[in-house]
């Protein structure tokens, strides 16, 4: 049974760079051709897609944030990572990782618990 | 890049009622590439419909999607207790590759 799994630190100061960890248990994301996803969502608001990596490395990112993030995958550790660099309070949020049911299917069928980022001085 | 707005905001309605939820696109979505979500508090979203009309697996058969185009609807034939939660539709595009979502329907029980 597939399972993802955030983790990560829960407080980031202005300004520095937020680092996010997503461990896959039940697949290898090395198998399937998936795009493995992140996205967010602020207290009490909607969803915002940040961006997505397969197993090659080949990534896509949300424009609005494509200047500050990087998403990188480690296949030897079965995990994808989420870096947000110039972090402000508009980035207080929970971070989901999730991955799509099937290789053709652009929708997010299976998510980690998520985790609460706050960014505070 | 596609702009999905969500009406209602809150639904007020009771169990046993139905409900149907509207999300509708600025610009026509590709090849019906628009899902549905169900989110309960302090929990991920948990996908319901994809492809605008099909359910994703374990879904009973009271939630149905139609539309097309930029015109797209959630129905819940009979709400049950569980059913009380936010609603989120959720749209791709191919290039540049970009997911968005609305911002949401609640639904409440009146």
């Amino acid at each position: 049974q597939l399972q993802l799994q955030e983790s990560g630190p829960g407080l980031e100061r202005p300004s520095e760079t937020l680092s996010l960890t997503c461990t896959v248990s039940g697949d290898s994301i090395s198998s399937g051709g998936f795009y493995w996803g992140w996205i967010r969502q602020p207290p009490g608001k909607g969803l915002e897609w940040i961006g997505s990596v397969d197993y090659r490395g080949d990534t896509y990112y949300n424009p609005s944030l494509k200047s500050r993030v990087a998403i990188f995958v480690d296949t030897s550790r079965n995990q994808f990572s989420l870096k947000l660099s110039s972090v402000t309070a508009a980035d207080t949020a929970v971070y989901y990782c999730a991955r799509p049911g099937t290789v053709s299917t652009p929708t997010f069928d299976y998510w980690g618990q998520g985790t609460l980022v706050t960014v505070s001085s | 890049e596609i702009v999905l707005t969500q009406s209602p905001g809150t639904l007020s309605l009771s169990p046993g009622e139905r409900a149907t939820l509207s999300c509708r696109a600025s610009q026509s979505v590709t090849s019906n590439f628009l899902a549905w979500y169900q989110q309960k508090p302090g929990q991920a979203p948990r996908l319901l419909i994809y492809g605008a009309s099909s359910r994703a697996t374990g879904i009973p058969d009271r939630f149905s999607g139609s539309g097309s185009g930029t015109d797209f609807a959630l129905t819940i034939s009979r709400l049950e207790p569980e059913d009380f939660a936010v609603y989120y539709c959720q749209q791709f595009e191919r290039s540049p590759t970009l997911y968005t979502f609305g911002l949401g329907t609640k639904l409440e029980i009146k």
